[in-house]
């Protein structure tokens, strides 16, 4: 069955670090999404991508914050200067939009620590 | 924006019997719920998701319901089982029929079901 695969699955960072979270959405998919949760809450919208280009973005994906399509297959978020807050689990997603069920498939999380 | 408030934040049920879970929406124009069960240390997982052209969808032990004039929806399962426990969010969107994909899902606080043997 296809999944979302995303890598690492954890990282621990110093304040103020540049990071990278990588991400493999579902081959034939066309929408991507970030997500993140913060340990014990609900799973917040960070970043919807389509046709190269950022289509949504909520009020937690500021100017520290950039998504990258850089090849067919992968889906990037970098944090520029990590901060504290920045802890939490990222989770990558999928959809593959028209003609699809609409389902999100979401990856399994990459967690950040941020010290 | 979307606002999405779910409760209980915790239910726990002798196993076979029912548990519904509540949510409820601010914008009218949401016209997508996805039900979404997480086990510890994975991602959502979709279970059920209902559009606002229907008021009911059923498949198997879960079902769910949308009132669109109350801006209602909810989760029920049937004759749980221990492999319910889990966290459960409900979501709202509003999905572009015509662009294909969802905007970003705004979800619930989630609910911690817990299945007693």
């Amino acid at each position: 069955e296809p999944e979302v695969t995303q890598t690492p699955s954890h990282q621990v960072t110093q304040m103020g670090q540049e990071v990278i979270l990588r991400c493999v959405p579902i081959s034939n998919h066309l929408y991507f999404y970030w997500y993140r949760q913060i340990l014990g809450q609900k799973v917040e919208f960070l970043v919807s991508f389509y046709n190269n280009e950022i289509s949504e973005k909520s009020e937690i994906f500021d100017d520290q914050f950039s998504v990258e399509r850089p090849d067919g297959s992968n889906f990037t978020l970098k944090i520029r200067s990590t901060k504290l807050e920045d802890s939490a689990m990222y989770f990558c997603a999928s959809t593959f939009g028209l003609g699809g069920t609409g389902e999100l498939f979401f990856g399994e999380g990459s967690r950040l620590t941020v010290l | 924006g979307e606002n999405v408030e779910q409760h209980p934040s915790t239910l726990s049920v002798q196993e076979g019997d029912s548990a519904v879970i509540k949510c409820t929406y601010s914008d009218s124009a949401s016209n997508y719920f996805p039900w979404y069960k997480q086990e510890l240390g994975k991602g959502p997982q979709l279970i059920i998701d209902i559009r606002s052209n229907v008021g009911e969808k059923k498949d198997q032990r879960i079902a769910v319901t949308l009132n669109k004039t109350a801006k209602h929806f909810s989760l029920h399962i049937t004759e749980t089982q221990p492999e319910d426990s889990a966290v459960y969010f409900c979501a709202a969107a509003l999905y572009l029929y015509s662009g294909g994909g969802a905007d970003g899902l705004t979800f619930g606080k989630g609910t911690h079901l817990i299945i007693q043997p």
